[in-house]
């Protein structure tokens, strides 16, 4: 069975202080992995993805994440947050299975951003 | 520009009666999902489809109804057996090869 878990469901942090949202998954076969960032009452924006290469991946808004296979995880990092980066992101993983791509997604994590 | 549009945004729903969604993207994309989303949770899928004129439950179907005629358009249909339909719905697509999903901006839909 595939699951995804995001470790902390609040992470409240100052501005312009580092960040690092983690992000667990189990599966026995390859994934691609993904984060995604949600405001409120909007859909979910791509932040950035990992299908191969690189195991450093960056991606919008100055976020970037580590793809490590031996732990299975996908942690998000930020160096320096701002106001804006508060919102609700969540991790994914999908796989491809016969009947098609199959996402699963995490429980999502709340970033707050104090002034 | 390509994306997904989901409407309306706001929908209220009484009891006893079917309300649509309507999810429509002109992303060529073969794959639509929708999933449900209740404050604090992550997202839980109801129905997806891989292909027009086909379409698989996810892990919450009950209650709910899909069709997918075009290629474009994947609407879903909460039906009265839903008890508790009032949720954020979001429907998404993707392309093939591991390509992420695009969403929608979702819609909200609450009971009378």
């Amino acid at each position: 069975a595939q699951s995804v878990t995001q470790l902390d469901s609040q992470v409240p942090v100052f501005e312009e202080a580092p960040v690092e949202l983690r992000c667990n998954y189990s599966s026995s076969v390859s994934v691609y992995l993904f984060w995604y960032v949600q405001y409120p009452n909007q859909g979910l924006q791509l932040l950035l993805k990992y299908l191969s290469g690189s195991t450093l991946v960056k991606g919008i808004n100055g976020f970037e994440a580590e793809f490590n296979k031996s732990q299975t995880s996908f942690h998000l990092r930020k160096p320096s947050v701002h106001i804006s980066d508060t919102a609700e992101y969540f991790c994914a993983v999908s796989l491809t299975w016969n009947t098609g791509n199959q996402f699963y997604f995490g429980t999502g994590t709340s970033l707050t951003v104090i002034p | 520009d390509g994306g997904i549009t989901q409407s309306p945004k706001y929908l209220f729903r009484k009891e006893g009666q079917n309300v649509t969604l309507s999810c429509e993207q002109n992303l060529n994309h073969d794959a639509m999902y929708w999933y449900r989303q209740d404050p604090g949770q992550g997202l839980r899928l109801i129905y997806y489809s891989q292909i027009v004129n086909d379409f698989q439950k996810g892990d919450i179907a009950e209650g709910y109804s899909v069709s997918r005629e075009k290629k474009e358009s994947f609407p879903l249909t909460v039906t009265s057996a839903q008890k508790n339909p009032t949720a954020f719905y979001l429907c998404a697509s993707t392309g093939t090869g591991g390509q992420p999903q695009h969403f929608g901006d979702g819609t909200r839909l609450s009971i009378l």
